[in-house]
């Protein structure tokens, strides 16, 4: 069974940083680009970052460009979100989601993980 | 960067009715556009891909449809598990997702 399990949210304050974590299994972690994508509370989605499978391809929503870096170890199967400089308009819930290697729409997505910025 | 218009942002049908949910892209996509549902504390889940392919394990009663700027969701006979808010995505240049369209039983 696939599963993605995010964590590492909470609530912190602005201007500090934080970093996300998305466990896989039931697949091979490293044969699939790897994504975040966040939902402010009650609001549509937006994707935040991607990677590609080997992590030779990085990309970044303008929004968190220079503030979050996305990476990956293929061999814990795990996608990592570093989130630094963080603003109350990053308050949202991130979901990890994986797309395969030549297509670029989400095929399976984790339960996400709720980050809180405030003071 | 590419915006995606969706309409209507909400909608109320009858079980058995058929809906129709558009997104209009600001440029040409060439068909790179998936359709998600997503229940109420859920994540979103994958229907539609490349406009109109069906996703494994996805319910024939959902279809989708269009070329260039225009797609369209259409789904027919309305279940009662079918309410949910409906999003589309572009992934022709990055991604972004429409607002959404939040469906419910009439």
């Amino acid at each position: 069974e696939v599963q993605l399990v995010e964590s590492g949210g909470g609530l912190v304050q602005p201007g500090r940083s934080l970093k996300l974590s998305c466990l896989a299994s039931g697949f091979t972690f490293s044969n699939y680009g790897m994504n975040w994508i966040r939902q402010a509370p009650g609001k549509g989605l937006e994707w935040v970052a991607s990677i590609s499978s080997s992590s030779s391809y990085i990309y970044y929503a303008d929004t968190v460009k220079g503030r979050f870096t996305i990476s990956r170890d293929n061999a814990k199967n795990t996608l990592y979100l570093q989130m630094t400089s963080l603003r109350s308009e990053d308050t949202a819930l991130y979901y990890c989601a994986r797309h395969e290697s030549s297509v670029w729409y989400f095929d399976f997505w984790g339960p996400g993980t709720m980050v809180t910025v405030s003071s | 960067d590419i915006r995606m218009t969706q309409s209507p942002a909400s909608l109320s049908a009858s079980l058995g009715e058929t809906v129709n949910i558009e997104c209009l892209a600001s440029e040409d996509i060439y068909s790179d556009l998936a359709w998600y549902q997503q229940k109420p504390g859920k994540s979103p889940q994958l229907l539609i891909y490349n406009a109109n392919s069906l996703q494994n394990g996805v319910p024939s009663r959902f279809s989708g449809s269009g070329s260039g700027t225009q797609y369209s969701l259409k789904i027919n006979s309305l279940q009662s598990e079918d309410v949910a808010t409906y999003f589309c995505q572009q992934y022709n240049n990055y991604h972004t997702f429409g607002a959404g369209t939040k469906l419910e039983l009439k």
